[in-house]
């Protein structure tokens, strides 16, 4: 069964500093990840996409990478800002043979906290 | 207005009634799923459909029916409703199964008294 982890569940930085979300998972044969963001009692926004053959993503100042055959992926955050304060979920699309194709598996989240 | 569209947002409902929620989407695409997402549980899948008609368990179908008689619609039916089904429900789409971006509607915040 796939399991999504993201550590740390909570994080917290001054402004301007550049950081990093960790995601794992523990079966590699996945179609593709997204990470996303949530604001509090808001809908889930895309923030990148990248393909189970592609090794990093990038969108302004997030730079998503992805370690298909050792389960992990990585989303940097450049020069922070109070407004990127959300939790950040990852989520792969898995490949299984038989049963539920191609479903997102969640992990729980990593809080983040920005402070001007 | 196009995109994924929830409703309603919020709902307070009582034990054992019967309560539906929608999910509407204005890009053909053909999966659909519902979530559900709870303190300490995350986001759990309920039910998907891969098109119109063809519909499919989830991890935490029990308690739930959903039917897709029409490719932009995917309704999900609490048939008795219970306290543990206080949540809040995602709906999501995409364009196929594998190697395509899902987007999310804004929610439903369900209440059962």
């Amino acid at each position: 069964k796939q399991e999504v982890t993201q550590i740390p569940a909570a994080l917290s930085v001054p402004e301007g500093e550049n950081l990093v979300l960790n995601c794992s998972f523990t079966d590699s044969a996945i179609y593709n990840l997204q990470w996303f963001r949530q604001d509090p009692g808001k809908g889930l926004t895309s923030l990148l996409l990248i393909q189970s053959s592609q090794r990093e993503q990038t969108s302004g100042r997030l730079n998503a990478s992805l370690d298909k055959s050792s389960g992990r992926s990585t989303l940097y955050i450049a020069a922070s800002q109070p407004g990127d304060s959300a939790t950040y979920l990852c989520a792969v699309r898995q490949v299984n043979y038989g049963g539920s194709q191609g479903n997102l598996i969640f992990g729980k989240g990593t809080k983040l906290s920005v402070k001007p | 207005d196009a995109g994924i569209t929830q409703s309603p947002r919020y709902k307070i409902t009582e034990t054992g009634r019967q309560v539906t929620l929608m999910c509407h989407q204005t890009w053909s695409h053909s999966y659909m799923f519902w979530y559900r997402q709870d303190l300490g549980h995350g986001l759990r899948l309920i039910y998907y459909s891969a098109a119109a008609d063809i519909t499919d368990k989830g991890e935490v179908p029990d308690g739930y029916v959903v039917s897709r008689s029409k490719t932009e619609n995917f309704p999900l039916t609490l048939e008795s409703a219970t306290r543990s089904q206080t949540s809040v429900y995602f709906c999501a789409s995409s364009f196929g199964r594998g190697f395509t971006e899902a987007f999310f509607g804004q929610g439903t915040r369900l209440t059962v008294v």
